[in-house]
């Protein structure tokens, strides 16, 4: 099986901008989940999907959000930039196990 | 809440010594608990993973690692360090679909 796949792989935006950053799963896995990395806070979870819902959310800002297509492809959302939002995204699918599996990441630069 | 915790987030090891690195976690009910590998410019490959049916739990490219309920540790292992091992390690702990990271253990390994 082909593994996450995430597009784009590198960004750069600027303060104020917005982006959308894309995640096709693993095909059968029904949930993904997003995650950002950052040097300062490490890994944080932002939210999860199954089958279109939003099930669990982290502790992030309204500006950050996401949906879920029918063929379980998601896609993140971030509006009104921040330098802060200088990361890397990574996107993660599962099927019916504990176990997650990430995609390479989209690394995002805000200038 | 559920924490994870690394320590050391920097270890060092000779080609052919053993790899240590440990994880610590704080939970009230049975963990699934893993380890992920992060190699630079790229997502999480899953290493090995924790889900109750043994202590010993053997990963890919030689290592393990081994549930230890009173010492509330999940702790990974290899016998013989290779220089390829060298990269970033994660324990995570998931609850309810939302993996909790530890900080990361950055494993550097001398020829």
């Amino acid at each position: 099986k082909a593994g996450v796949t995430q597009t784009p792989r590198y960004l750069i935006k600027t303060r104020g901008q917005q982006v959308t950053l894309s995640c096709s799963p693993i095909s059968g896995h029904r949930s993904v989940s997003w995650y950002q990395q950052t040097p300062g806070q490490g890994l944080q979870f932002l939210f999860e999907y199954f089958s279109e819902t939003q099930r669990n959310k982290g502790n992030f800002p309204g500006r950050f959000s996401g949906r879920q297509f029918s063929n379980s492809r998601s896609e993140m959302n971030v509006s009104t930039l921040e330098l802060g939002d200088s990361a890397l995204y990574l996107c993660a699918s599962t099927d019916l196990g504990a176990e997650q599996y990430f995609g390479p990441g989209t690394r995002l630069t805000v200038t | 809440a559920q924490s994870v915790t690394q320590l050391g987030s920097h270890v060092s090891v000779s080609e052919g010594a053993l790899v240590l690195l440990r994880c610590n976690y704080s939970s009230s009910v049975p963990p699934y608990l893993f380890w992920y590998v992060q190699y630079p410019n790229q997502g999480l490959q899953l290493l090995l993973k924790y889900t109750s049916a043994a202590t010993l739990v053997k990963g890919i490219n030689g290592f393990e690692a081994e549930f230890k309920k009173s010492e509330t540790s999940f702790h990974l292992t290899k016998p013989s360090a290779h220089m390829s091992d060298a990269a970033e390690y994660f324990c995570a702990y998931n609850a309810g679909n939302m993996l909790t990271f530890g900080g990361g253990t950055r494993l550097m390994v001398k020829p």
